[in-house]
């Protein structure tokens, strides 16, 4: 079956150190998002990639970092520089805008808990 | 500043009677408006959409109305179930941005009382 793969679930972080999540898709998206959700907040786009080799900031990148080497995988790296780090992080993956959304335009992953101990 | 506002952080209504979710927008470049339905720690299930084009859109249980002039929505839940309690995300594209990305409200926890 075609989907979002997110690893790992839960991970927890050193003050001070570099993680990176990991997500996956064989759903053939050009696009693909990471988003954040802290509690009792909506989802917050971080950033996105349109096509590979090429990705944007969203609306809070400061302390992120992304690559899009490949088609299938987008992984975020949490940063030293990101004071909060801790929160529930959402990757997304949709076709290149052509229709309009559906339930099977986006695609979201089951998310990962980071949290800095 | 928030574009997309769900000013009900929370709603309780009773087992089989309509539960009204509302959302409020800004930004008038908005053109396509999506409902999802969380549980913690899960990703967003999407309910139903919308496009700016229309002012209502149902499917099943779950009918969603658009007041452009208002930049208002509302998502209709009917008759509510129990199954139905859960954290509601209203959502907005843009689609001049040439992709999907999506601006989220803050949610509604709807709790349907038995």
């Amino acid at each position: 079956d075609g989907g979002i793969t997110q690893s790992p679930k839960y991970l927890f972080r050193k003050e001070g150190q570099n993680v990176t999540l990991s997500c996956e898709q064989n759903l053939n998206h050009d696009a693909m998002y990471w988003y954040r959700q802290d509690p009792g907040q909506g989802l917050r786009l971080i950033y996105y990639s349109q096509i590979v080799n090429d990705f944007q900031k969203g609306d809070i990148a400061e302390g992120y970092s992304v690559s899009r080497e490949k088609k299938e995988s987008f992984p975020l790296t949490v940063t030293s520089a990101q004071k909060n780090p801790t929160a529930f992080y959402l990757c997304a993956s949709s076709p290149r805008m052509s229709n309009p959304p559906t339930g099977n335009t986006i695609y979201f992953g089951e998310g990962s808990w980071l949290t800095v101990v | 500043d928030q574009q997309v506002k769900q000013n009900s952080p929370s709603l309780s209504v009773q087992e089989g009677r309509i539960s009204i979710l509302n959302c409020d927008y800004t930004n008038s470049m908005f053109d396509y408006f999506l409902w999802y339905k969380k549980y913690p720690a899960e990703g967003p299930t999407f309910l139903i959409s919308i496009s700016s084009i229309k002012d209502k859109n149902e499917d099943g249980r779950f009918t969603v109305f658009l007041n452009k002039s208002a930049k208002h929505l509302s998502l209709h839940i009917v008759p509510s179930q129990p199954g139905d309690s859960a954290v509601y995300f209203c959502a907005a594209i843009y689609s001049g941005a040439g992709s999907y990305q999506l601006t989220f409200g803050k949610g509604t926890k709807l709790s349907v009382i038995p």
